[in-house]
C-alpha cells in the first residue's frame, strides 16, 4: 500500500497563478483532511472531507477551494496565488466516525509563491 | 475552544539519557489526546494517542506518553534517546464530540552523540 500520496511534490508559481494540489489514499479511509504548515505555527486546517461528497472549511480557508472526487481523491486548489500561500501543505485521512481518529499524512508539497 | 501548547521550542538531550517533550492542552469534554513525528521532508507519522484508560500510553519507536488529568498535560517520554529520535514533535488535540484535531506549534528534538 502506497497510503497517501501527494502531487507535485514542490512547486514555484507567481503571483495570480493557479494550480490544483492532487491526494490520493489506498486506505479505503471516510475522512480526508488538507493541511498547511508554516514555521512556528504547527499544522493548521484549511478544509476536510469527512465522508465522501461533503467538504467543510477548517481554520484557514481563505483562498482556496477543494473537490472530494472520489473516496480516494481530495484535491485543493488555489485560483489566485499569493506569497502569503507559500508552505508546505500536507494531505491527510483517517477512518470514519464522528471522533476523532489516527490521521495518516502524505509527504507534503513544497509550494513557493513569488 | 480546543488548544494545544508545546510551551519549548527545541529540547536538546545527550544520547542515552531520558527526554521529555511537554504539551499541554485544552477542550471541553474528555480529550483525545495524540502524538506526531516529523523527520526532514516527510510527512507527520503517528507515535501514540489517549483515548480513555490507563494514563500511560505506549507507542513506536520506545516513546511513552503520560496523560495528566489535573495537569491537563500530555509529555511524551523516552527512557534513553537516540541520535535518531532527532525530528519534530506535534502534540494533538481533539474531543469526545468533536471532529477536528488542533496540532501544535511542534518542538525540534536534538539528540547528541
Amino acid at each position: 500500500n502506497a497510503g497517501v500520496t501527494q502531487t507535485p511534490k514542490f512547486q514555484v508559481l507567481k503571483t495570480g497563478q493557479s494550480m490544483t494540489l492532487q491526494c490520493a489514499q489506498d486506505m479505503n479511509h471516510n475522512s480526508m483532511y488538507w493541511y498547511r504548515q508554516d514555521p512556528g505555527m504547527g499544522l493548521r486546517l484549511i478544509y476536510y472531507s469527512a465522508s465522501e461528497g461533503t467538504t467543510d472549511k477548517g481554520e484557514v480557508p481563505n483562498g482556496y477551494n477543494v473537490s472530494r472526487l472520489n473516496k480516494r481523491e481530495f484535491s485543493l486548489r488555489l485560483e489566485s496565488a499569493a506569497p502569503s500561500q507559500t508552505s508546505v501543505y500536507f494531505c491527510a485521512s483517517s477512518e470514519a466516525g464522528t471522533l476523532v481518529k489516527t490521521q495518516y499524512f502524505g509527504p507534503g508539497t513544497r509550494l513557493l509563491v513569488l | 475552544a480546543q488548544s494545544v501548547a508545546q510551551p519549548e521550542d527545541q529540547v536538546n538531550v545527550a544520547e542515552g539519557n531520558p527526554l521529555t517533550v511537554k504539551c499541554t492542552y485544552s477542550v471541553s469534554g474528555n480529550p483525545y489526546l495524540f502524538w506526531y513525528v516529523q523527520y526532514p521532508n516527510r510527512g507527520l507519522q503517528f507515535l501514540l494517542k489517549y483515548i480513555t484508560g490507563d494514563n500511560l500510553v505506549k507507542g513506536s519507536y520506545g516513546f511513552e506518553a503520560e496523560f495528566n488529568k489535573s495537569q491537563t498535560s500530555f509529555h511524551l517520554k523516552k527512557p534513553s534517546a537516540l541520535v535518531s529520535d532527532s525530528a519534530l514533535y506535534f502534540c494533538a488535540v481533539g474531543h469526545t464530540g468533536g471532529f477536528k484535531t488542533i496540532f501544535g506549534a511542534g518542538t525540534r528534538l536534538f539528540v547528541k552523540a
